[in-house]
């Protein structure tokens, strides 16, 4: 069971490049999210999308863009590239997350580590 | 304030030892509450929910008290498996933005 994928594991940038996080998740989940984690804040997160079609800022959405391709696959994409978004970011999705059921969870991607010099 | 504290310990026990983690939050609107467990570089995953005033899953217990606003993770008889970093996640009023504690780091020795 492959679960939630993210691409790639480990990336360095230079500043004022690009790339695109790419996740996908077989679980046929309706909710996707993208977060950062940086040491002693915990995790905060980007951008979320509760349903394919629909995307919504998180906490802290400045310097990045997503893209909710289909049901399956979320990006984060980052157009000019800052040593302040130097962080792991994770991707997550859940389906019953908001729905009071009680096996409400998020299920995360393996991270991508990140470093913009 | 922030909206969710925890001790960033690190808390270091022996094996055999029982150990307690707090996670106080701000706002008092949050239903239910979250138990996630971090290994070293790995990604979160859920070790337990609270909805009401607690639940027990084997060595693990967690409490609430809503009064205090503060939630509790107990772990009884610690194993050398149980080192990892515990984070506390609170929904305050909506599912899509959870607030992630920093995480409270747990090293268990022989």
């Amino acid at each position: 069971n492959a679960g939630v994928t993210q691409t790639p594991k480990f990336q360095v940038l230079k500043t004022g490049q690009s790339m695109t996080l790419q996740c996908a998740q077989d679980m046929n989940h309706n909710s996707m999210y993208w977060y950062r984690q940086d040491p002693g804040m915990g995790l905060r997160l980007i951008y979320y999308s509760a349903s394919e079609g629909t995307t919504d800022k998180g906490e802290v959405p400045n310097g990045y863009n997503v893209s909710r391709l289909n049901k399956r696959e979320f990006s984060l994409r980052l157009e000019s590239a800052a040593p302040s978004q130097t962080s792991v970011y994770f991707c997550a999705s859940s389906d019953r997350f908001g729905t009071g059921a009680t096996n409400e969870k998020l299920f995360f991607g393996s991270g991508t580590q990140l470093s913009v010099l | 304030r922030k909206e969710v504290e925890q001790d960033p310990g690190p808390f270091n026990v022996p094996e055999g030892a029982t150990v307690a983690f707090n996670c106080t939050y701000s706002n008092s609107a949050s239903q239910s509450f979250f138990w996630y467990r971090q290994d070293c570089r790995k990604e979160p995953k859920l070790l337990m929910s609270v909805y009401s005033s607690g639940n027990e899953d084997g060595r693990f217990t967690a409490q609430l008290n809503r009064a205090s606003q503060y939630i509790s993770l107990l772990i009884r008889d610690s194993k050398l498996s149980d080192s990892a970093t515990y984070l506390c996640v609170v929904p305050p009023g909506g599912y899509n933005k959870l607030i992630f504690g920093a995480g409270t780091r747990l090293a268990v020795h022989p």
